[in-house]
């Protein structure tokens, strides 16, 4: 059973162009949801988490927007940037012991 | 963010080997890492939790006699691949985190070839 969901396994956007990437879960423990950004053969790096008490969380040209009765989230990179190509991990974690659920990722590419 | 780093990021060995891998959180203590496997395209599966000086907790299907995780310090956990087959080669990752909120700091991963 795949508790944290990302359908999309590829999305490819121009520069300057908004990327959004959703994720969908089915696990109601939830309450803390992360996106990580990966390269190829590296580690992901964390990059914005949000609460399940908080609809949206901002830091830079990153956005995460969570609505909790579609048990949904999303992803907003704008603008996007070439360098924003890499695979996008979304997770969700509950309870005390902070284990991380991903979903599959999506590989945004960003053309110049 | 916190630096986590993982040694070493790939290694080749023979079937029935052993095979070792370092997690060092560098610049904070973690209470708690994670070790993931990564198959091609595919999520981060998780194997084990180890907390610091406790035995980990392996998630379901991981064997742990096969995949000894010792986690000694606030600063390392290590993962040993025992008596390792082509079939466990795999990209595998570790995560630190410093307990107090669920941000996971990732290693580089270490990509383990068994021929």
């Amino acid at each position: 059973d795949q508790q944290v969901k990302q359908n999309s396994p590829s999305l490819s956007v121009q520069e300057g162009r908004i990327s959004i990437l959703n994720c969908d879960y089915t696990n109601s423990m939830f309450d803390y949801f992360l996106w990580y950004k990966k390269y190829p053969a590296e580690g992901p790096t964390f990059l914005i988490s949000i609460s399940s008490i908080k609809d949206k969380n901002e830091d830079g040209r990153f956005t995460v927007f969570l609505n909790k009765s579609a048990k949904h989230l999303s992803l907003h990179i704008v603008p996007s940037q070439p360098g924003d190509s890499a695979v996008y991990f979304c997770a969700g974690t509950g309870g005390s012991n902070y284990k991380l659920t991903f979903g599959k990722g999506t590989l945004l590419t960003v053309n110049p | 963010g916190a630096v986590v780093s993982q040694h070493p990021s790939w290694v080749i060995c023979k079937s029935g080997t052993s095979v070792k891998i370092e997690c060092r959180s560098l610049d904070f203590q973690a209470t708690t890492m994670f070790w993931y496997r990564q198959f091609p395209k595919q999520s981060l599966m998780l194997m084990a939790t180890s907390n610091e000086g406790s035995k980990a907790t392996y998630e379901q299907g991981v064997e742990k006699d096969k995949f000894l995780i010792n986690h000694a310090s606030l600063t390392l956990s290590t993962l040993t691949v025992t008596s390792a087959h082509p079939e466990d080669s795999s990209f595998y990752i570790c995560s630190a985190s410093a307990g107090v909120s669920p941000e996971a700091f990732f290693g580089q991963g270490t990509r383990l070839t068994v021929v």
